[in-house]
């Protein structure tokens, strides 16, 4: 499907720094889902979404699902190097699921 | 958490072959599966999605006849990719769902290099 619109492309930043990233779409979803994908490896997920104005957290993620359905941001706080990856958001409505284009992570130790 | 297998993890054939790539949901019983193509350094692009016992819905720009999808029981989706060539070479990814109202949970990947 369509691609929503993330932000950043990619992040480089030092261990211990918290980090933010946001999907942004013209079109309302049901179902926000933040994806972790490592080299070579298939994504994990991560955080899912279900509610307009939910925030939910797991472990050091924070991710909220925006009040308009059309937005979604994915906190990361103080950042580890194994947090190093590419994140992907995706919004689902029933059978249609967009992905973002994804944020590169580098951690510096 | 839900767990989906691919097998194999990685296939290098020769140009003309087929190949044929399993996708499994092992701790439950997926009404839809998900098939997507990745290229380094890109997103996820969906090149079908296909229900248990009907046919696959392919995406625009995807040849049905050239990647043939088997959904044959709620735990078992296949992707064969008939005589294929080197432009097939990619990172192949499935993924299953328990419902609509559900998440996707992805494969590992499986990785085809055509030589």
């Amino acid at each position: 499907g369509q691609q929503l619109n993330q932000s950043p492309q990619s992040m480089f930043i030092q261990e211990g720094e918290d980090v933010s990233m946001n999907c942004t779409s013209s079109s309302i979803f049901n179902t926000w889902l933040w994806y972790k994908q490592d080299p070579g490896e298939g994504p994990v997920l991560l955080i899912a979404l279900y509610k307009a104005g939910e925030l939910t957290s797991n472990g050091r993620l924070t991710a909220q699902f925006g009040i308009t359905r059309k937005d979604s941001f994915l906190n990361i706080s103080a950042s580890i190097p194994s947090d190093v990856g590419i994140y992907f958001c995706a919004g689902q409505l029933f059978n249609d699921m967009r992905f973002g284009a994804g944020t590169r992570l580098t951690v510096k130790p | 958490g839900a767990v989906v297998s691919q097998h194999p993890s990685r296939v290098i054939c020769k140009s003309g072959t087929s190949v044929k790539i399993e996708c499994r949901s092992l701790d439950f019983q997926a009404t839809t599966m998900f098939w997507y193509r990745q290229f380094p350094k890109q997103s996820l692009m969906l090149m079908a999605t296909s229900n248990e016992g009907s046919k696959a819905t392919y995406e625009q720009g995807v040849e049905k006849d050239k990647f043939l999808i088997n959904h044959a029981s709620l735990t078992l989706s296949t992707l064969t990719v008939t005589s294929a060539h080197p432009e097939d070479s990619s990172f192949y990814i499935c993924s299953a769902r328990a419902g609509t109202l559900y998440e996707q949970y992805f494969g590992p990947g499986t990785r085809l290099t055509v030589t």
